[in-house]
């Protein structure tokens, strides 16, 4: 089962290009999400998506963009990348019902110099 | 607002030691509260949960308690193993999100 799937694992920006951060999942959940990981500041939500064509912020949403034209896809878009947004990506994705638990995809790691 | 609140790390320990990692939580309402664990260069992955207070949940010889009246969910394991050397997030539920705190680095030596 391939679960949660994150391309590219590694990328390097300079400040200032734009990218795409892909999240595929094959488990038929309605919801999907991003988050940033940070030291000392755990994960944090950057946009949700709780069905195709529907899309919400989280927590830290400024500078991404995020579509869900298929419930199997949700991409992460950075238009102009900034130092402030190097980190690791998560993706994650549940049932739309039930317990709240995620599955999360192995993350992306992205460095913007 | 809901927030998570965990002890700092890194916790360092001896194999077969006990371990307890607190964790106390702000919530409106009633959450479900989680344990996730992430390994090295992997994503986060569940190891237990508790929907409701006085609940335990447990998983691979780890156990957490939902403890309402101290607003808590501290994680246990009676004897850990240089395997479970990983980050461990506790997490609450809010509406749609989760919201975690900041993470424990656990580092078990033999």
């Amino acid at each position: 089962n391939a679960g949660v799937t994150q391309t590219p694992k590694f990328q390097v920006l300079k400040t200032g290009q734009s990218m795409t951060l892909q999240c595929a999942q094959d488990m038929n959940h309605e919801y999907m999400s991003w988050y940033r990981q940070d030291p000392g500041m755990g994960l944090r939500l950057i946009h949700y998506s709780v069905g195709a064509g529907i899309t919400d912020q989280g927590e830290v949403p400024n500078g991404y963009n995020v579509s869900r034209s298929t419930t199997e896809d949700f991409p992460l878009r950075l238009l102009s990348a900034a130092p402030s947004q190097t980190s690791v990506y998560f993706c994650a994705s549940r049932d739309l019902y039930g317990a709240n638990v995620l599955t999360f995809g192995a993350g992306s790691r992205l460095t913007v110099l | 607002g809901n927030s998570v609140t965990q002890m700092e790390g890194p916790v360092t320990l001896s194999e077969e030691a006990f371990l307890t990692i607190n964790c106390t939580y702000t919530a409106t309402g009633y959450p479900s509260l989680f344990w996730y664990v992430q390994y090295p260069g992997e994503g986060l992955q569940l190891l237990l949960k508790a929907t409701k207070a006085d609940d335990k949940g447990s998983n691979k010889g780890f156990e957490a308690t939902y403890r309402k009246e101290t607003t808590s969910f501290h994680l246990e394991k009676g004897s850990v193993q240089v395997s479970d050397s990983a980050v461990y997030f506790c997490a609450l539920s809010y509406t749609d999100k989760l919201i975690f705190g900041t993470g424990t680095r656990l580092q078990v030596f033999p």
